[in-house]
């Protein structure tokens, strides 16, 4: 059964460091998201994207964050200066075109730790 | 805005007991609600949906949530539960955007 793909699964990094955090969705999806979910708190919405442009986007996703699909398979999400709050467990979803709201296919998350 | 609300942070039960795992929900368009299950160290899964048509929608693992509009509920519900079924459960709600907006979660605790 396909399923998205997420690397690294953990990530350390300095505060002020830039991370790249890695999915690769089901191959016949178009609608790709970032979530995020700090220890302890609820799965939060970053960002949603389709046809290579962002459709939406949270009050969280500010300048320092950035989407990109780069080929035809990864999405990307980048933090340009990470501070100690971006501490979290990032899910990248992934979901199929359609007329309806079909469901969101989850990846197994990327847990960053920032010092 | 959306909002959900789970109001048990974790339910303790054991072994082929019932369990009842509670989400409300606010919305003030027409919403579409789902239940997805973490187990440990793994990523979400969604366990299931309502979209429309019958309030009441079953899983495969015999899991089953009713649709209450008046109530504005979308409680989730399993008659025996097994010790494989520990796991943290999200009630999420979305409309017609697709953003997800999630509870805060319940872990369900199944001990022999």
């Amino acid at each position: 059964e396909p399923e998205v793909t997420q690397t690294p699964s953990h990530q350390v990094t300095q505060m002020g460091q830039e991370v790249i955090l890695r999915c690769v969705p089901i191959s016949n999806h178009l609608y790709f998201y970032w979530y995020r979910q700090i220890l302890g708190q609820k799965v939060e919405f970053l960002v949603s994207f389709y046809n290579n442009e962002i459709s939406e986007k949270s009050e969280i996703f500010d300048d320092q964050f950035s989407v990109e699909r780069p080929d035809g398979s990864n999405f990307t999400l980048k933090i340009r200066s990470t501070k100690l709050e971006d501490s979290a467990m990032y899910f990248c979803a992934s979901r199929r075109e359609s007329s309806g709201p079909y469901e969101q296919y989850f990846g197994p998350g990327t847990r960053l730790t920032v010092t | 805005a959306q909002s959900v609300t789970q109001l048990d942070s974790q339910v303790p039960v054991f072994e082929e007991a019932p369990v009842e795992l509670r989400c409300n929900y606010s919305s003030s368009v027409s919403v579409y609600l789902f239940w997805y299950v973490q187990y440990p160290n793994q990523g979400l899964q969604l366990l299931l949906k309502y979209l429309s048509g019958s309030t009441l929608v079953e899983s495969i693992n015999g899991f089953e949530a009713e649709f209450n509009k008046s109530q504005t509920s979308f409680h989730l519900r399993k008659p025996s539960v097994h010790i494989s079924d520990t796991a943290e459960f999200f009630c999420a709600v979305s409309d017609r955007f697709q953003k997800l907006v999630f509870g805060t979660g319940t872990r369900l605790l199944v001990s022999p």
